[in-house]
């Protein structure tokens, strides 16, 4: 079974530039999540999908964040204009409600590098 | 505000060396987690603990949820140099399948 796939695996921009990552879930997984790690801390929920809807946004900086999930399986995260402390790794994972325990599945992350 | 706080931060070991780390909250989660996360890739499950007081071992591995349901850790026994990554733990909170991950604790196991 594939995993989570994302893209790209790096990114360096200039601040005030605008990117956009990519992901897509496994195949099935009904609930999608965005999250931004910063390097050495614990992964911080930005937004929350079930299927093509949010759930949860409530950490999302939404003057320059978006995120959509347009036909409930990939999605795509922006960021415009970017921010010097936007620099960190965006992980994708996806669960099921099957899922004992609630296991999410991570992709391998973007880097993202503002200078 | 739900928060994890996990503790050491950081831990530098020699190979067959024992570890605990720790993971607490004020705030009480239905279930609990543990993720291994090594550098490149994103973090992978290693247990999950549901009942307070409740003991999970995973070959070299001990998972402890606290018995009140607010705190938990993790032993690892005879440390190798395989076990070096970063240590999640992440607590199922209020909400649709939320999860609120710890502040991490980065593992050095030296051979």
């Amino acid at each position: 079974e594939a995993g989570v796939a994302q893209s790209p695996r790096y990114k360096i921009i200039e601040k005030r530039q605008s990117v956009a990552f990519w992901c897509n879930p496994i195949s099935g997984h009904a609930t999608l999540y965005w999250y931004q790690q910063i390097l050495g801390q614990g992964p911080k929920l930005l937004i929350q999908f079930q299927n093509n809807g949010v759930v949860d946004d409530s950490q999302l900086p939404k003057d320059r964040f978006s995120a959509e999930r347009l036909k409930g399986v990939d999605s795509t995260l922006k960021i415009q204009p970017a921010k010097l402390e936007d620099s960190a790794v965006y992980l994708c994972a996806s669960s099921t409600r099957l899922a004992k325990g609630n296991e999410q599945f991570f992709g391998p992350g973007t880097r993202l590098t503002v200078l | 505000t739900q928060l994890l706080e996990q503790s050491p931060q950081f831990l530098s070991i020699q190979e067959g060396e024992n570890l605990t780390v720790y993971c607490n909250s004020s705030s009480v989660f239905s279930s609990l987690q543990w993720y291994r996360q090594e550098p490149g890739e994103g973090p992978v499950l290693l247990v999950t603990v549901v009942t307070g007081g409740e003991v999970k071992k995973l070959k070299r591995l001990t998972f402890q949820f606290g018995d009140a349901r607010k705190d938990s850790s993790l032993h690892i026994t005879a440390a190798q140099p395989g076990d070096t990554g970063l240590y999640l733990c992440a607590g199922v909170g209020t909400g649709f399948q939320k999860l609120v991950f710890g502040t991490g604790t980065r593992l050095l196991v030296s051979p």
